[in-house]
């Protein structure tokens, strides 16, 4: 149980243009999704935290209107990359959270972002 | 602010035993959590520790003392497929999760 997908896998896109990543989580309502950044060989880095309904809540530095993310539903989160450029070339992961302290968070299988 | 503190790397041999320590400062700690992670995937849920002690998961174990701060992740019977990186994580008070910067645990046949 507890499988969270993430669609796509693989984009390659062009400067300027915006990017959707969906996530899904597959067998259970997630309350809560995050999203990550990593960098190779780097940790981890929390972008934003999304709950069903109300709107997103970004980490300092974070920008929202570039980092779009809609959690329309309790198993449907999705993050756009806007206006993306070579910089934003990066893994970007969902996770789902079943409970309320976010202990235990299900991570999809990334999405790696290419800008050229 | 946050904080975690884990080794960069770790050497270990196939079949041995090895342990991966982490130290943390955060702010209304909730629980300490392990995730493993290979190269290209994403990471994958280990284990959780929200109160002082072992816990045991097959090979795997983990370990909290929260008067502390500090957690360490055991592994023993190490095979190959164990070469990964391994990242503490602090869950608080704000709900939030943070990672550490994770170790890279290399096992020598």
């Amino acid at each position: 149980g507890a499988v969270v997908s993430q669609h796509p896998s693989r984009v390659i896109c062009k400067s300027g243009t915006s990017v959707k990543i969906e996530c899904r989580s597959l067998d259970f309502q997630a309350t809560t999704m995050f999203w990550y950044r990593q960098f190779p060989k780097k940790s981890l880095m929390l972008m934003a935290t999304s709950n069903e309904g109300s709107k997103a809540t970004y980490e300092q530095g974070v920008e929202k209107d570039k980092f779009l993310i809609n959690h329309a539903s309790l198993t449907l989160s999705t993050l756009t990359v806007t206006s993306a450029h070579p910089e934003d070339s990066s893994f970007y992961i969902c996770s789902a959270s079943t409970g309320a302290l976010q202990e235990t968070q299900y991570f999809g299988p990334g999405t790696r972002l290419l800008v050229l | 602010g946050q904080s975690l503190e884990q080794p960069s790397e770790v050497t270990a041999v196939e079949g041995a035993i090895v342990q991966i320590n982490c130290t943390y400062q955060t702010s209304g700690f909730y629980g300490l959590s392990w995730y493993q992670q290979h190269d290209g995937g994403a990471p994958t849920f280990l284990s959780y520790n929200g109160l002082d002690g072992l816990e045991e998961t097959g090979r795997f174990s983990s370990f909290l003392s929260r008067s502390d701060s500090y957690g360490y992740l055991l592994l023993q019977e190490l095979q190959m497929k164990d070469s990964a990186s391994y990242f503490c994580a602090v869950g608080n008070r704000d709900d939030k999760i943070i990672f550490g910067k994770g170790t890279r645990l290399h096992i020598l046949p």
